[in-house]
């Protein structure tokens, strides 16, 4: 079985401030990560995926995240944020032997990332 | 391309009723899950459909159950409704062996 921790359930920052929101996870078994975006009254978006090959993946909106394997992590970063990008952020695995990227998700609790002015 | 759509986007039930709802595919896309997503949770797999057929189901009871139609689109249904099933339930399409799932905007059930 697989787990997702996410530490922070909020992280505050100031506008055109680096922000990193960290993603742990737990299985038995290789994973495919993901970091999925909720804004309000709104579904997931997909920022960002790793599946294979180079450890640090380009995401959308200027995110990216790196694939540590011997720590399990799978933390979220963006050099520099915008008030757009208050919302709510979800890590999410899925179980690589089982077949596609697309089966069982198992989602973390989400980091609320709040941009102050 | 209108992504995934569900419906309806809001309804309010009352405890011990049943409660259907729809979730129409992204086009081209043969698989949909179900999730269930709690205030302040993440969301929670319910189950995944594929080619007609329940393909994998998470830890929920069997009040909760679904179909899928040959055009690919999918229903959830749950059956005499507690109050804990208060939440925002998401569906997602993706192609099977895919390497992404596509969220609706979900379907915000109050069960009072």
């Amino acid at each position: 079985a697989q787990s997702v921790t996410q530490l922070d359930s909020q992280v505050p920052v100031f506008e055109e401030a680096p922000v990193e929101l960290r993603c742990n996870y737990s299985s038995s078994v290789s994973v495919y990560l993901f970091w999925y975006v909720q804004y309000p009254n709104q579904g997931l978006q997909l920022l960002l995926k790793y599946l294979s090959g180079s450890t640090l993946v380009k995401g959308i909106n200027g995110f990216e995240a790196e694939f540590n394997k011997s720590q399990t992590s799978f933390h979220l970063r963006k050099p520099s944020v915008h008030i757009s990008d208050t919302a709510e952020y979800f890590c999410a695995v899925s179980d690589m032997n089982y077949g596609g990227a697309t089966n069982k998700l198992i989602f973390g609790t989400g980091t609320l990332l709040a941009v102050q002015p | 391309d209108a992504g995934v759509t569900q419906s309806p986007t809001h309804l309010i039930k009352t405890r011990g009723q049943q409660v259907t709802l729809r979730c129409s595919p992204k086009s081209g896309h043969d698989t949909v899950s179900w999730y269930q997503q709690a205030l302040g949770q993440g969301p929670q797999f319910i189950f995944q459909y594929y080619e007609e057929e329940e393909r994998q189901r998470g830890n929920f009871p069997d009040r909760f159950s679904g179909h899928q139609f040959p055009n690919y689109s999918s229903e959830l249904n749950v059956n005499a409704l507690l109050l804990g099933d208060s939440a925002l339930y998401l569906c997602a399409s993706s192609l099977d062996l895919g390497s992404e799932a596509f969220f609706g905007q979900g379907t915000r059930l109050t069960v009072v």
